[in-house]
């Protein structure tokens, strides 16, 4: 199975930080990597797809990247609404894994 | 408007057996891949299953914790997706979503808890 190691697990930010939370594939995934949010009680929901096409109707301030097998997923400019747990998808390959999480909290 | 509703979850012993429910609407069903993905109570992710289209053979795909125990099947006729779970066990205790379009969509979810 393909293992998502994702970074970090939670984190502290300031509202107006630029965050980054990454995930490391273990093997080659090209782009088949999305992003998700989810907030206490609600279902995820899709960010980012592709690594780098942001899902309809998600701010801008949300961008995927990708440096070889390390995915990355930036927010520009923190804002309050953002607080939630963030996980990566792996769907290159059966079965589909996911990241641990990283729970983004507000400084 | 794209819904998915899950239901059917609820309180079963280990070794039990239970079947999930997802109605959906808004969307052309008969074309569409679904997946079951669960959560924990640690609030970890896991793809479940995957059930494709007529066209691909209704092609079905199983993460190892589950193939043997649960069964993903269709019904185009009735735009729904089921998951039938058996010889369960405590580590199943989880929210159960369906999903659509490249996990674009989700239903709300549903509750299973294995205990005795």
């Amino acid at each position: 199975d393909i293992q998502m190691t994702q970074s970090p697990s939670s984190m502290s930010a300031s509202l107006g930080d630029r965050v980054t939370i990454t995930c490391r594939a273990s093997q080659d995934i090209g782009n088949y990597l999305s992003w998700f949010q989810q907030k206490p009680g609600k279902s995820p929901r899709r960010m980012i797809y592709g690594a780098t096409n942001l899902a309809a109707g998600v701010p801008s301030r949300f961008s995927g990247s990708r440096s070889g097998s390390d995915y990355s997923l930036t927010i520009s400019s923190l804002e309050s609404e953002d607080m939630a747990i963030y996980y990566c998808l792996q769907s290159i390959q059966y079965p589909y894994t996911f990241g641990a999480g990283t729970k983004l909290e507000l400084k | 408007e794209v819904q998915l509703v899950e239901t059917g979850g609820g309180l079963v012993q280990p070794g039990k057996s239970l079947k999930l429910t997802c109605a959906t609407s808004g969307f052309t069903f008969s074309n569409a891949w679904m997946h079951w993905v669960r959560q924990s109570p640690e609030k970890q992710l896991e793809w479940v299953a995957q059930i494709k289209a007529k066209s691909n053979n209704y092609a079905t795909y199983y993460a190892e914790s589950v193939k043997g125990r649960f069964t993903i099947s269709r019904d185009d006729s009735k735009s729904s997706v089921y998951l039938q779970m058996n010889s369960l066990k405590e580590e199943d205790t989880a929210i159960y979503y369906c999903t659509w379009k490249g996990f674009d969509y989700w239903g709300q979810g549903v509750m299973v808890t294995v205990s005795s």
